[in-house]
């Protein structure tokens, strides 16, 4: 157990859905950071948030959009699902500064899109 | 952020040493490399990082030359179950996101 949970670790949902990942980051991290991997595709990164705000964004569609919440917990939101947005999604966090030795990635949540 | 070149691909033998070399040839004076290990359907975990020569730890050796345009993962006596992506990354002491490359995929036959 790395200690980033995400949940659920399975979803199966039809095209035009609309679903949401969460992610609870390690105990003491202020970073999260969502990932998404396709199949035979590399980690895409999509977007960071710091304390409740966002930090930096990658190639995130329009289509999904992102979190953080007071207690730290963070949610991925996807909406108008296509079958192409199938993929592994992952979340990392990581703590603010200082010595640092990587961050901590959760174990995914595979969304199927049908 | 400094790009990385490493081998799409390594073979290896079980109790046999593996050494993945990664270059970063502009690589900025404050970052440090890391390295990532990755098995299928799982998320990516932290091995090692360093920034200049040579870091142990009880996974994986790092060599890092005075230039620092290249970086050597070591992995000793690896096993089966060391097969998996490994991915070299550059990375500053402040927050960033970690960009990935395509990663090396290691496979340990018996």
């Amino acid at each position: 157990d790395s200690g980033v949970t995400q949940t659920p670790k399975h979803l199966i949902t039809a095209t035009g859905q609309r679903v949401t990942l969460r992610c609870s980051p390690r105990s003491g991290d202020l970073s999260v950071y969502w990932y998404q991997q396709s199949l035979d595709q590399g980690l895409q990164f999509l977007i960071q948030y710091y304390n409740g705000e966002e930090r930096a964004k990658g190639n995130i569609l329009e289509r999904f959009s992102a979190q953080q919440f007071p207690d730290l917990h963070s949610e991925l939101n996807l909406s108008s699902l296509e079958l192409g947005d199938s993929a592994l999604y992952f979340c990392a966090s990581s703590v603010e500064a200082g010595p640092d030795y990587g961050y901590t990635f959760g174990s995914g949540t595979r969304l199927t899109v049908v | 952020l400094a790009k990385t070149t490493q081998p799409i691909s390594m073979d290896s033998y079980e109790g046999q040493e593996v050494n993945i070399t990664c270059s970063h040839n502009n690589i900025a004076t404050n970052d440090y490399i890391t390295w990532y290990q990755q098995f299928p359907s799982q998320g990516p975990r932290f091995i090692i990082q360093g920034y200049k020569t040579k870091v142990t730890n009880e996974v994986a050796s790092l060599f890092i030359p005075a230039d620092r345009k290249s970086s050597t993962l070591s992995l000793p006596r690896v096993s089966l179950s060391d097969t998996a992506v490994y991915y070299c990354l550059p990375k500053n002491t402040g927050f960033q996101k970690l960009v990935f490359g395509t990663g090396t995929r290691l496979l340990v036959s018996p």
